[in-house]
């Protein structure tokens, strides 16, 4: 069956540098892959999305890659903020529209 | 609109005693899901509806659990005689299936512990 992986160690990153965590994926090549934010006590808020046949998708400060011989997703946050501490979330997008979920890799900016 | 929402936010419960946890979702949205989050681990889906059908449910819930969406609109989880392994987040999410992202909107989550 299908597994998302991510790294379950935190990042530490200095403010406005760029911080890239990875997702990957064990078997087949998800249709979708979605990134989400969770904040503590929140529920995940959706941030990206990106297409088995897309190579990359960007928003704002956001960038997602998707690497089907790699069987990886990457997700940057460029020029980081303290607000962008969190839990950063990624999902596979499966029948029915459920989602199976990596375990999340939070990520910790600093001043 | 105000968004997906849970009630309650905590729930502190003994072994052994039933539980309900109930969801509002987005008015416009014909899905909703049930997820489980336990603490550093990602959500686990557990159910889906669309309208009022209950379509899947993973093999994580048990007999124990029973979820239902009457008349489409809110819906409930409830777990019967609850064990400390219940102890976690429940998440519920809608989405509407009008166009291709179906991009799935959480609310804030149920808090469980069970004693």
């Amino acid at each position: 069956s299908q597994k998302i992986e991510q790294n379950s160690e935190a990042l530490n990153i200095q403010e406005g540098k760029t911080a890239t965590l990875t997702c990957n994926y064990t078997n087949y090549s998800p249709a979708y892959l979605q990134w989400y934010r969770q904040d503590p006590g929140r529920g995940p808020v959706f941030l990206l999305l990106i297409r088995e046949n897309e190579k990359e998708k960007r928003k704002e400060r956001l960038k997602v890659t998707f690497d089907t011989t790699l069987k990886q997703s990457l997700f940057h946050i460029t020029a980081s903020q303290p607000a962008d501490s969190a839990t950063y979330l990624c999902a596979e997008r499966a029948a029915g529209n459920k989602l199976t979920f990596g375990g999340g890799t939070r990520v910790l900016v600093k001043p | 609109d105000t968004g997906v929402s849970q009630n309650p936010r905590h729930k502190i419960t003994k072994r052994g005693q039933n539980v309900t946890f109930r969801c509002d979702p987005i008015s416009e949205h014909n899905r909703l899901y049930w997820y489980r989050q336990t603490l550093g681990q990602g959500p686990e889906f557990l159910t889906y509806f669309q309208n009022e059908a209950q379509l899947e449910k993973s093999r994580l819930l048990s007999d124990r659990f029973s979820a239902e969406r009457p008349k489409g609109s809110f819906s409930t989880l409830e777990i019967q005689r609850t064990e400390q392994g219940d102890s976690a987040m429940y998440l519920c999410a809608s989405t509407t299936t009008l166009g291709f992202q179906n991009i799935q909107y959480f609310g804030a989550g149920t808090r469980l512990s069970v004693l």
